[in-house]
C-alpha cells in the first residue's frame, strides 16, 4: 500500500504569510506526529495525534502553529504569519498503534523556505 | 528525560572497510532505540530498532547494532562498507513518556570512499 504522503513538497512564502501543509498518513494507523528538521540537525518533535485528539503539542515553538486531524487521518499543520526561523523541512510521521517499540513511517517531508 | 547523543558528525570509510556509528543514549527507564537512514532528498527509513528483547539486533542492509545498558550504548556496525550506504544516519530514543515521541540524534553522515 501506499506510505505517507505529504503536500506541498516545497514551499516558498514571503515572511508574514501563511502556509498549509498537509499529510496523508498510512490507512489504519492511529498515530501521527509531526516534526521540524533544520538544515543540518535532526529532527525535533512537534505535535502528536491519536486518531483526531492532538495529545501532546509541547514542541510547537510558538502560538504561531497550529496543527489539526479532524476526522483522525489527514492532518494539517498551519503556520501563521512565517518567519524566517521557520525554514525547515516539516516531517510528518505515522504508526499503527501508541506503543513505543511501533516503528514510525516518515512520509518525504515538506521543504518551507521563508524569504 | 530522555537524550541521545550521536559522537560523530562525519565519518569517512572505504568501500569494503568496516562501518561504526556512534550512538549513547540516556533514559530515565527502559528504552527503544532504532536507527533511522536519510539519502539525499528522500525519507527516512528504518534500519533497525531495540525493544527490549534481544540485545543484538540485525536490520536491513547487512546492518546491526548491539544494545548495551552498562555503557548506555546502541552502536550502529556494518561488516563491509558500500558506495550505497553514503547517506545521514540518526539514532533514535523513545519510551513511556507518554506520547512515545522520537527524541533524534543530530545525525552522522557517513561518507564511503571508492
Amino acid at each position: 500500500g501506499a506510505g505517507v504522503s505529504q503536500s506541498p513538497r516545497y514551499k516558498v512564502a514571503k515572511r508574514g504569510q501563511d502556509v498549509a501543509l498537509r499529510c496523508d498518513p498510512i490507512s489504519g494507523h492511529v498515530s501521527l506526529f509531526w516534526y521540524q528538521q533544520a538544515l543540518g540537525q535532526g529532527p525535533e518533535f512537534l505535535t502528536y495525534f491519536q486518531n483526531e485528539a492532538q495529545l501532546d503539542k509541547s514542541g510547537l515553538p510558538s502560538d504561531r502553529f497550529f496543527a489539526e486531524r479532524p476526522e483522525g487521518s489527514v492532518s494539517t499543520l498551519k503556520i501563521q504569519r512565517t518567519q524566517q526561523e521557520d525554514s525547515a523541512v516539516y516531517l510528518c510521521a505515522s504508526s499503527l498503534a501508541e506503543e513505543s517499540y511501533n516503528e514510525q513511517f516518515f512520509g518525504p517531508g515538506t521543504r518551507l523556505t521563508v524569504l | 528525560a530522555q537524550s541521545v547523543t550521536q559522537l560523530d558528525s562525519h565519518v569517512s570509510v572505504s568501500e569494503g572497510t568496516p562501518v561504526l556509528l556512534r550512538c549513547n543514549y540516556s533514559s530515565s527507564y527502559s528504552p527503544s532505540l532504532f536507527w533511522y537512514v536519510q539519502h539525499p532528498n528522500k525519507g527516512l527509513q528504518l534500519l533497525l530498532k531495540y525493544t527490549s528483547a534481544a540485545t543484538l539486533v540485525k536490520g536491513i542492509n547487512g546492518f546491526e547494532a548491539e544494545f548495551k545498558k552498562s555503557e548506555t550504548s546502541f552502536h550502529l556496525t556494518k561488516p563491509s562498507a558500500h558506495m550505497s550506504d553514503a547517506a545521514e544516519y540518526f539514532c533514535v530514543v523513545s519510551g513511556r513518556s507518554g506520547t512515545y515521541k522520537y527524541i533524534f540524534g543530530t545525525g552522522t553522515r557517513l561518507k564511503v570512499l571508492a
